[in-house]
């Protein structure tokens, strides 16, 4: 099984771009999450998807973040416009729902907005 | 409301010595527990979990959890710490249900010195 897949590792991008990260969840997986962690605020949920619906959205910090999840293997989290502080290590998590909660998370993103 | 707390910023331990580490948390019900670990620049990866049953859970590398409800504790103990444990520890709490969120700890750094 090759995990949960994030793409791209690395982003640098400079105040305004749009920004798109992907995730390609462990096949069979039917709920994703996004996390997003920095130093001062640790590891915070931005939203989580069950069967490809979002369920709670309530963590994605502002209008500028938006989710998708058009299939059971695909999900992107964009951001537009991009600022400095958005500048964190993105996780995409997945689990089964009939199993016992446990996340496995793919390596991240690390994004810097300049 | 669900919360985990890591009193534990930072520890450093001398290699082959033993190692704790503390987590508290706060849930309503059964918890199901978990304890993660952050290589610099990797994922989180699942050291090990408690559902129910025997309180004392052994895990990977080495690790194991003791779950004391009256306590609302689940600390993380290894007897002989290696340099390559030096990593970001993360203990989480969740719901038996696999398709909810986990809420984590702020994370506990653990610096090994020879």
């Amino acid at each position: 099984d090759a995990g949960v897949i994030q793409s791209p590792r690395h982003e640098v991008t400079e105040m305004g771009q749009e920004v798109t990260l992907r995730c390609k969840p462990i096949s069979g997986h039917n709920s994703l999450f996004w996390y997003r962690q920095t130093m001062m605020r640790g590891l915070e949920l931005l939203i989580y998807f069950n069967n490809n619906v979002p369920i709670d959205d309530s963590g994605m910090p502002e209008d500028r973040f938006s989710a998708k999840m058009p299939n059971a293997s695909f999900s992107t989290l964009k951001i537009q416009p991009s600022e400095p502080r958005d500048s964190a290590v993105y996780f995409c998590a997945s689990s089964l729902a009939s199993g016992y909660n446990e996340q496995f998370f793919g390596p991240g993103t690390r994004l810097t907005v300049l | 409301a669900q919360s985990v707390t890591q009193p534990d910023i930072h520890i450093t331990v001398s290699e082959g010595a033993s190692l704790e580490l503390r987590c508290n948390y706060s849930y309503g019900a059964t918890p199901y527990l978990f304890w993660y670990v952050q290589s610099p620049g990797q994922g989180l990866q699942l050291l090990l979990k408690y559902f129910s049953g025997d309180t004392l859970v052994q895990g990977i590398k080495g690790f194991e959890a003791e779950f004391k409800r009256s306590q609302s504790s689940f600390n993380l103990r290894k007897p002989s710490v290696h340099w390559s444990d030096a990593a970001e520890y993360f203990c989480a709490v969740g719901s038996p249900s696999g398709n909810t969120p986990l809420v984590f700890g702020k994370g506990t750094r653990l610096s090994v010195i020879a």
